[in-house]
């Protein structure tokens, strides 16, 4: 199916663990973006990627990491989860600076 | 500091009553401001963006915005709300200032009552 989708749609695991979400675009757009979403904090941007093999942090970056290997594909990782990545997390993308951000339907994270 | 500031964290219309969300901006640069909307459970659709031109926007749903310069707002209106209008609403701001990244506000949550 067209679009952007995210998986796994909900996950729990432990604090200290390794986690990776994944996000998949079939519209070949070259920005893709990763966000936080948090009660009170609207959305944060964690990292964001103009093309494969180019990355960049966000505002809120810290115990997370991406990779973009291709243009469909922005993994992200948590490397040793902590409580306070609890959060719903959104991959979104973007044809060409500034247009329209099309999102996935995120993916529900706790962290115990 | 880019910013967006969204001073009402809920509000309660009845069906059929006119709707209007504040949002402020704070941004260095030509703006570019967008509205989506948040269903439960669900990811963010847009409903409108500004770019350039008339000030006044049309978007999905029904929805207008009116960009107003002056004031650093970005006011998203509906004339007549409907029950399934009810979602959270977050306006965003984005630019060649932020190298076109979206600063997002805290979102307004609607609730619609019967």
């Amino acid at each position: 199916d067209a679009g952007i989708t995210q998986s796994p749609r909900y996950k729990i695991t432990e604090t200290g663990r390794q986690v990776t979400l994944m996000c998949h675009q079939t519209w070949s757009h070259s920005y893709m973006f990763w966000y936080r979403q948090d009660l009170g904090h609207g959305l944060r941007l964690i990292y964001y990627s103009a093309a494969a093999d180019i990355t960049d942090k966000g505002e809120v970056s810290d115990g997370y990491v991406v990779s973009r290997s291709k243009t469909e594909n922005f993994p992200l990782t948590l490397e040793s989860a902590t409580r306070s990545q609890t959060s719903v997390y959104f991959c979104a993308s973007s044809e060409i600076r500034v247009n329209e951000q099309f999102f996935g339907p995120g993916t529900r994270l706790t962290v115990l | 500091a880019q910013s967006v500031t969204q001073p009402d964290i809920h509000i309660t219309v009845s069906e059929g009553a006119s709707l209007e969300l504040r949002c402020n901006y704070s941004y260095g640069a030509t703006p570019y401001l967008f509205w989506y909307v948040q269903s439960p459970g669900q990811g963010l659709q847009l409903l409108l963006k500004y770019f350039s031109g008339d000030t006044l926007v049309q978007g999905i749903k029904g929805f207008e915005a009116e960009f107003k310069r002056s004031q650093s707002s970005f006011n998203l209106r509906k004339p007549s709300v409907h029950w399934s209008d009810a979602a959270e609403y977050f306006c965003a701001v984005g630019g060649m200032d932020s190298s076109y990244k979206l600063i997002f506000g805290s979102g307004t949550r609607l609730l619609v009552r019967p």
